[in-house]
């Protein structure tokens, strides 16, 4: 099984500053890779797919990148709201994997 | 649009099977997608257990795959979650899910494994 491993673990931001999460693939994904958002209490929701396509709905503060083992998800200027765990998830092979997580915290 | 919704017993006794049943609502099932379900225990990070497609075909967690079964029922656009001989780690907020990218969840529903 292909094993995602996210860092950090905890992300300490100030509101307007920018964020980068990295998410590695144990081994080539291509580019099936989905970011989610979890916010506590809630359901995850998805902002990214394909590494790098936005959601419907998801603000274009969000961005993704890379393709193969090595992925980024960048918040450009965090807002209130963004401070949340967000956790990529491959879809390339079975079974499907998730990272641990990055916890994204006010500053 | 598009709605998932989880049922079943919050309490479920230990070595006996667990039961969920997602319905949804706003898309026939049998158009396509895998549907699937998704646990997270409390405090803890998200675990993929398993996803059909509408023909039927299905993958699972090797972890999980020797206690689970996941079902469709496109007549009721139903699919099913059976986890049997359930332990304390099996508590968890269960969430049934539309796609391998989900893009649709349902609110989660947390079943505990006690006594």
């Amino acid at each position: 099984e292909i094993v995602m491993t996210q860092s950090p673990a905890t992300l300490s931001v100030s509101p307007g500053e920018r964020a980068t999460l990295s998410c590695r693939a144990s081994q080539s994904i291509s580019s099936s890779l989905v970011w989610y958002q979890q916010k506590p209490g809630q359901a995850p929701r998805l902002l990214i797919y394909g590494a790098s396509t936005r959601a419907t709905g998801i603000p274009a503060r969000f961005s993704g990148s890379g393709s193969g083992t090595e992925f980024t998800l960048t918040i450009s200027s965090l807002q209130s709201e963004d401070f949340a765990v967000y956790y990529c998830q491959q879809y390339n092979t079975w079974p499907r994997t998730f990272g641990q997580g990055t916890k994204v915290e006010i500053k | 649009q598009v709605q998932l919704q989880e049922s079943g017993p919050g309490l479920v006794k230990p070595s006996e099977t667990l039961s969920l049943t997602c319905t949804v609502s706003g898309y026939s099932i049998s158009s396509g997608y895998y549907w699937g379900w998704i646990r997270q225990p409390p405090g803890k990070g998200l675990e993929w257990i398993g996803n059909i497609y509408h023909s039927g075909s299905t993958f699972y967690n090797p972890s999980l795959e020797s206690r689970v079964t996941i079902s469709v029922d496109t007549s009721k656009n139903q699919f099913s979650l059976k986890l049997a001989s359930v332990t304390a780690a099996d508590t968890a907020v269960y969430y049934c899910t539309r796609s391998s990218a989900v893009d649709y969840w349902g609110q989660g529903t947390l079943v505990t494994v006690s006594s």
